[in-house]
């Protein structure tokens, strides 16, 4: 069965520092990968997902994700944290045979 | 465009009673999902379906059942409440083309406690 590691569960960055906030993954079988975003009180968002292709991967709000097959990772980037990024996110994981796991979350602290 | 929306957002219900939870989208997806979400744990899947009419076991089904008898409601139902059903509801929804690797698109959260 497929399984997803976020080591981190929480990222400290400054305002306008790069982020990266970490996903490791585990499955049979070509991964199909996916971040999403929860703030307070809301449902998850789509930011960005890998299927096939190009192992970088851009999102929505300026969010990319690298996919690394040797070393099984798809970790989130973005080149210039704000504030408003601020939030929890999700890696999410699944092969061709299964249904989708979710990480646990690493919560994503911006400092101006 | 509502997107994905859960009712009742807040409840508190005593051990043993039963309730109904409410997703209905407006977006003419075919696949639906319930999540629930514990701290430290993520979503864990409880049932899906993949079209009116049809319902599958995520890997947390025991306890729920589920029924979708029109397109664009999922419901979700707790039978005989236990605290350990306390935590936060997700459903979500997504197209069907290409399976199920489409985005999921989420509503914002039933919160349930069991006293």
């Amino acid at each position: 069965a497929q399984s997803v590691a976020q080591p981190e569960d929480q990222v400290n960055v400054a305002e306008g520092n790069p982020l990266t906030v970490k996903c490791t993954y585990s499955v049979s079988g070509n991964p199909y990968l996916f971040w999403y975003v929860q703030y307070p009180n809301r449902g998850l968002q789509f930011l960005l997902k890998y299927i096939t292709g190009d192992n970088l991967v851009k999102g929505s709000y300026g969010f990319e994700a690298e996919f690394n097959k040797s070393q099984t990772s798809f970790h989130l980037k973005k080149p210039s944290a704000l504030v408003s990024d601020s939030a929890l996110y999700f890696c999410a994981v699944r092969d061709v045979m299964n249904d989708m796991r979710f990480g646990a979350g690493t919560r994503l602290t911006v400092k101006p | 465009n509502a997107g994905v929306t859960q009712t009742p957002k807040f409840r508190v219900l005593k051990t043993g009673q039963s309730m109904t939870l409410l997703c209905a989208q407006d977006m003419n997806h075919e696949y639906m999902y319930w999540y629930r979400q514990d701290p430290g744990m993520g979503l864990r899947l409880i049932h899906y379906s993949v079209g009116e009419g049809t319902t599958a076991k995520g890997e947390v089904p025991d306890g729920y059942n589920v029924s979708r008898l029109k397109k664009q409601n999922f419901l979700l139902g707790l039978e005989s409440a236990a605290p350990s059903q306390t935590s936060v509801y997700f459903c979500a929804s997504s197209y069907s083309r290409q399976g199920r690797n489409q985005p999921q698109h989420f509503g914002d959260g039933t919160r349930l406690s069991i006293l």
